[in-house]
């Protein structure tokens, strides 16, 4: 692995249904991060966490759930899903909070 | 709390120069990055300002003026692989992000 991966690359899920998405850095990065971006909304903050163990909520936090027990991993888990969290997920990471942001490929994820 | 307008689209020519604004409303500045993202693919970073005046990197520059909420980024010597969305991001962990701003670069 080199940097920052997301899985699954995309997904189309029926309303209701449990869903994680999965985040992995290799550059033992301490911060990272979930976005979601929406057309004509831009990217929004979901969660955070600056550390491992610790996590935070973003600006949308309603409806997800993260949690970090290593540095390397970020899951995003959907409890159950709605149509309105339909967009592409961009998990990003930084060496501390503060410094610039290596985002991930991206997961398009489709409720229905 | 933190509000972040950019203009939505522009239309240039290749060699040309091109400006992209960003007002910020915030109750205490950390910091404004600049990041490209090309259709379909993941932000990549440009810039960040944390002070006052310009820093140029190559072809880009990015300027900011906290007293005005204000920051720029400049593109030099347009390319066509600079046809892409800019997005200005005001914070420190909890990034708050305009809409961007989508360049299309014609020849």
């Amino acid at each position: 692995i080199a940097g920052i991966t997301q899985a699954p690359t995309s997904q189309i899920l029926a309303a209701g249904r449990r869903m994680t998405l999965r985040c992995t850095q290799d550059m033992r990065h301490n911060a990272m991060y979930w976005y979601r971006q929406d057309l004509g909304l831009g990217l929004r903050l979901i969660h955070y966490s600056n550390t491992a163990g610790t996590t935070g909520k973003g600006e949308v936090p309603d409806g997800y759930s993260v949690s970090r027990a290593n540095t390397d991993d970020f899951p995003l888990t959907l409890a159950s899903a709605v149509p309105s969290q339909t967009s592409v997920y961009f998990c990003a990471s930084s060496p501390t909070s503060g410094n610039e942001q290596f985002f991930g490929p991206g997961t398009r994820l489709t409720v229905l | 709390g933190q509000n972040i307008d950019q203009p939505t689209e522009m239309t240039a020519t290749e060699g040309a120069i091109v400006q992209i604004n960003c007002t910020y409303q915030t109750s205490g500045f950390n910091g404004l990055f600049w990041y490209q993202q090309h259709a379909g693919e993941a932000p990549t970073f440009l810039s960040y300002n944390v002070l006052d005046g310009l820093e140029e990197k190559g072809r880009f520059s990015s300027f900011l003026s906290r007293s005005k909420g204000y920051s720029y980024l400049l593109l030099k010597e347009l390319q066509m692989k600079d046809s892409a969305s800019y997005l200005c991001a005001e914070g420190n962990n909890r990034l708050a992000f305009g809409k961007g701003n989508q360049v299309v670069v014609i020849p």
